[in-house]
């Protein structure tokens, strides 16, 4: 069974220009989460997705939006990006209720320049 | 807010038990402890949970005291592999808080 997978492996950007991250989820999941995780720091949350819906966000500034897909994978977009952007973005699956356990792709690297 | 207290970092020897602690003692009686650990900048790979009882999978155990107020996560036979950062998280089953702490840095020396 494959895993999550994400795309781009890595990603460079410069600062004010937008990044588009891509996460597929775990066959038969139908949540996908979104976390940040900046050097030497822990993983911050950032947002869930389930059912095509936003179903709860971080504390993060507007400009770091998503999407659900009909296929349940996702999109993460960061608007206007500024240097303290630069990290690892993880996203992970879960399966339908009844089903807790989250499960990581190996991330997208996120160099903002 | 982390809700989660551990250890920066800890040594462990080849072959020996690793006993890696975690605090939690605002904890409420519906959520669920979860370990996950997170090889160089992989993505965190899941271990185990547990919400009372004490639980044992192929990777570990759990160990859960009676007032639910820490745990320990128990890898019986620590490897080289085993060298990570270990994340104790509490959650609402089925919900979408989850947060990470800092974790502890696992050391396994030959």
């Amino acid at each position: 069974e494959a895993g999550v997978t994400q795309s781009p492996t890595h990603l460079i950007k410069t600062r004010g220009q937008q990044a588009t991250l891509r996460c597929s989820p775990i066959s038969g999941h139908t949540s996908v989460y979104w976390y940040q995780q900046a050097l030497g720091l822990g993983l911050q949350f950032l947002l869930w997705y389930d059912e095509g819906e936003e179903r709860n966000r971080g504390n993060f500034p507007p400009r770091f939006s998503g999407r659900q897909f009909p296929n349940y994978s996702s999109e993460l977009n960061v608007n206007a990006l500024e240097l303290e952007d630069s990290a690892l973005y993880l996203c992970a699956s879960r399966g339908r209720e009844g089903s807790d356990t989250q499960y990581f792709g190996p991330g997208t690297r996120l160099t903002v320049l | 807010d982390a809700k989660t207290t551990q250890p920066p970092s800890m040594d462990c020897a080849e072959g020996r038990a690793a006993n890696l602690p975690c605090n939690h003692s605002t904890i409420s009686g519906n959520e669920y402890v979860y370990w996950y650990r997170q090889i160089h900048s992989q993505g965190p790979q899941y271990i185990i949970h547990g919400l009372k009882n004490n639980e044992t999978n192929e990777m570990a155990s759990l160990i859960i005291t009676e007032d639910r107020k820490s745990s320990t996560l128990i890898l019986p036979h620590a490897t080289l592999r085993d060298t990570a950062v270990y994340y104790c998280i509490v959650r609402l089953y089925n919900f979408n808080k989850f947060y990470f702490g800092s974790g502890t840095k696992l050391n396994v020396k030959p």
